[in-house]
């Protein structure tokens, strides 16, 4: 099993539409979580980061359940420019930071 | 937030050469960074975890002997690619750790990446 799995993709929504993405770790240890942003061919970007109480940033909201180990980002009112690749990250003891294999998002005028 | 520089951002070079990437944490001190590798369309593959003073730990698969890591100073990792091949054309990409001082999370700040083709 992978450490840190996310949904498949790409995610294919119009303009305006809301999205999920889903994420579960297998690290009931892990200690820190975040969701990155990637654009092609560019290094990723900290989106924001992840707390059991949830937490929201203009039209992203992210979510950690860490009893069902279990972290989601909900984008909403998309924009075009919202199109990217969305990475889950946990970072264990040490520092050591694993991603997820990353959710293509794709908004469509 | 914290900058983490990467160089070159990319390198062609002849296969059977070697390639240096220098990855620098400018406003921090990091004790442990980490090197990652990017095929087209895939995630991010962890590549080894570069110590500063001591010895990489590399991930399995990961050949030690040819992707060569030294971390000399608490800012300056360098990942050699020795005896390159066309199939090392990659996306590399470091990373350095810090604890968020708000939110003592630690948070992960990327290098630009270094797009490397052998040819």
């Amino acid at each position: 099993r992978k450490e840190v799995e996310q949904d498949p993709g790409p995610f294919n929504v119009p303009e305006g539409a809301t999205v999920a993405f889903n994420c579960t770790y297998s690290n009931s240890a892990s200690q820190s979580f975040f969701w990155y942003r990637q654009d092609c061919r560019k290094e990723p970007k900290l989106l924001m980061s992840v707390y059991s109480s949830g937490n929201e940033d203009g039209r992203f909201t992210a979510q950690l359940n860490r009893a069902s180990q279990y972290i989601s980002l909900l984008i909403r009112d998309s924009k075009l420019s919202d199109s990217a690749t969305y990475l889950c990250v946990v970072t264990t003891g040490g520092f050591k930071t694993i991603f997820g294999a990353g959710t293509r998002l794709f908004v469509k005028a | 937030g914290a900058v983490v520089s990467q160089h070159p951002s990319w390198v062609i070079c002849k296969s059977g050469t070697s390639v240096k990437i220098e990855c620098r944490s400018l406003d921090f001190q990091a004790t442990t960074m980490f090197w990652y590798r990017q095929f087209p369309k895939q995630s991010l593959m962890l590549m080894a975890t570069s110590n500063e003073g001591s010895k990489a730990t590399y991930e399995q698969g990961v050949e030690k002997d040819k992707f060569l890591i030294n971390h000399a100073s608490l800012t300056l990792s360098t990942l050699t690619v020795t005896s390159a091949h066309p199939e090392d054309s990659s996306f590399y990409i470091c990373s350095a750790s810090s604890l968020a001082p708000l939110t003592m999370n630690t948070e992960a700040f990327f290098g630009q990446g270094t797009r490397l083709t052998v040819v």
